[in-house]
């Protein structure tokens, strides 16, 4: 059971627009920075959106972050096949002095 | 090019021990906290235990709380983790990541697969 909750599979066509939530509460994302993760089949998680809205550079604008209070979420634009991963949400938690994920999100392109 | 690779994983019996390193290059290693993070077969990530810039702090998810031990070595750019009382549960392939900065992980090696087995 993870502490961050995250919807376990989303689909769209490619070209279409997809987001991915991702619940928590007032001691994790209510009060800390969230980031996100792609992870392509057999390799390392590679950071997507941090500080709630930022993409480190080489990461398309196709891809945004968003938070309102304790939830947030990763909207990807013109969906490719390529974009087929999980994704993870992350932040630190405050009360427990632990860093926290979400579950993970499959997406498939259909 | 920031890189962080991991090594020592393999295969250990229940109970055994067996600890990680992660050599980083490419940026100012003794200016960054350092994580561990975990996936088990099949499974999502979690967050393992990470360490201050200086070594000063250190924090641990309550599964491997007095199993593990996170270290650095500033003067070597290394990471480690010494994995004691292994149990099958602890089967997972562990990543290095920079970070915790402000809760982010910016950069993540390849991993190492560590299996407790008989």
């Amino acid at each position: 059971q993870s502490v961050l909750t995250q919807p376990p599979s989303v689909s769209a066509a490619p070209g279409q627009k997809v987001t991915i939530s991702c619940s928590g509460s007032s001691s994790n994302i209510g009060n800390n920075y969230v980031s996100w993760y792609q992870q392509l089949p057999g390799t390392a998680p590679k950071l997507l959106i941090y500080e709630n809205t930022k993409r480190p550079s080489g990461i398309p604008d196709r891809f945004s972050g968003s938070k309102s209070g304790t939830s947030a979420t990763l909207d990807i634009t013109g969906l490719q096949t390529g974009d087929e991963a999980d994704y993870y949400c992350g932040t630190w938690d405050s009360s427990l002095s632990v860093g926290v994920f979400g579950g993970g999100t499959k997406l498939t392109a259909l | 090019e920031v890189q962080v690779e991991e090594s020592g994983g393999g295969l250990v019996q229940p109970g055994g021990s067996l600890r990680l390193s992660c050599a980083a290059s490419g940026f100012t290693f003794s200016s960054y906290a350092m994580s561990w993070v975990r996936q088990a077969p099949g499974k999502g990530l979690e967050w393992v235990s990470a360490i201050s810039s200086r070594g000063s702090s250190t924090y641990y998810v309550d599964s491997v709380k007095g199993r593990f031990t996170i270290s650095r070595d500033n003067s070597k750019n290394t990471l480690y983790v010494q994995m004691n009382s292994l149990r099958a549960e602890d089967t997972a392939v562990y990543y290095c990541a920079k970070g915790p900065k402000e809760g982010a992980f910016d950069s993540w090696g390849q991993g190492t697969l560590v299996t407790v087995s008989s």
